[in-house]
């Protein structure tokens, strides 16, 4: 069964607005990942945290930020929101030394 | 620069006869390869996998060969079943380093 959510799975808003996508999982995994995904491309990596408190960047360059105060909750930040935004968001989570990740459901953002 | 390569972005096959899947690497360094599987408007889940240190592994109708020499894996489904039709994805991770990095995918359609 996936432990891991995301909310919400569709989300349409105007440029300018704050809006946190959330990733939960029960998992007790350590490791945690926001990949960004646009249709017929690449999942790139945007943020990855190894555990509580800690936070880095991925590969592709985001404006988003992320926090991980519980090893349980791993949510996204985007502060103003731009139709460059728009895409779909991927967030996963996974076990030290096991490379097979569980992925949510994913969101996808709409900025208009 | 993509490290990893699906150069056929789709793929249709009739039901019962065998489906397969490419994917070409760059980066010598990938030790670690994957196939998620992704149907529309939910997350990857994990298919099956292989080590560097392998160049097959089976699981049921999945079968995963490696070719080093090459920087090229595949992924054969055999027999293909409708419930196959989905967007398969090759990724890879690098030695120490257990980010992945995926491929563009291939839509696969399985033909009744």
């Amino acid at each position: 069964e996936a432990d891991i959510y995301q909310t919400p799975r569709y989300l349409v808003i105007g440029t300018g607005k704050k809006i946190t996508l959330e990733c939960s999982q029960t998992m007790g995994h350590d490791k945690m990942y926001w990949y960004q995904q646009d249709p017929g491309m690449e999942l790139h990596l945007i943020h990855y945290s190894y555990g509580v408190n800690s936070t880095e960047k991925g590969d592709l360059s985001s404006e988003s930020t992320v926090s991980r105060i519980r090893t349980e909750h791993f949510p996204l930040t985007l502060e103003s929101a731009r139709p460059s935004h728009t895409s779909q968001y991927l967030c996963a989570s996974g076990v030290a030394g096991n490379y097979g990740y569980t992925f949510g459901s994913g969101t996808r953002l709409t900025v208009v | 620069d993509q490290q990893v390569k699906q150069n056929s972005p789709s793929l249709s096959v009739q039901e019962g006869r065998i489906s397969i899947l490419n994917c070409d690497y760059t980066n010598s360094m990938f030790d670690y390869f994957l196939w998620y599987k992704k149907y529309p408007a939910e997350g990857p889940t994990f298919l099956i996998s292989i080590s560097s240190i392998k160049d097959k592994n089976e699981d049921g109708r999945f079968t995963v060969f490696l070719n080093k020499s090459a920087k090229h894996l595949s992924l054969h489904i055999v027999p293909s079943q409708p419930g196959d039709s989905a967007v398969y994805f090759c990724a890879a991770s690098a030695i120490g380093n257990e980010k992945l990095t995926f491929g563009t995918g291939t839509r696969l359609t399985i033909i009744p």
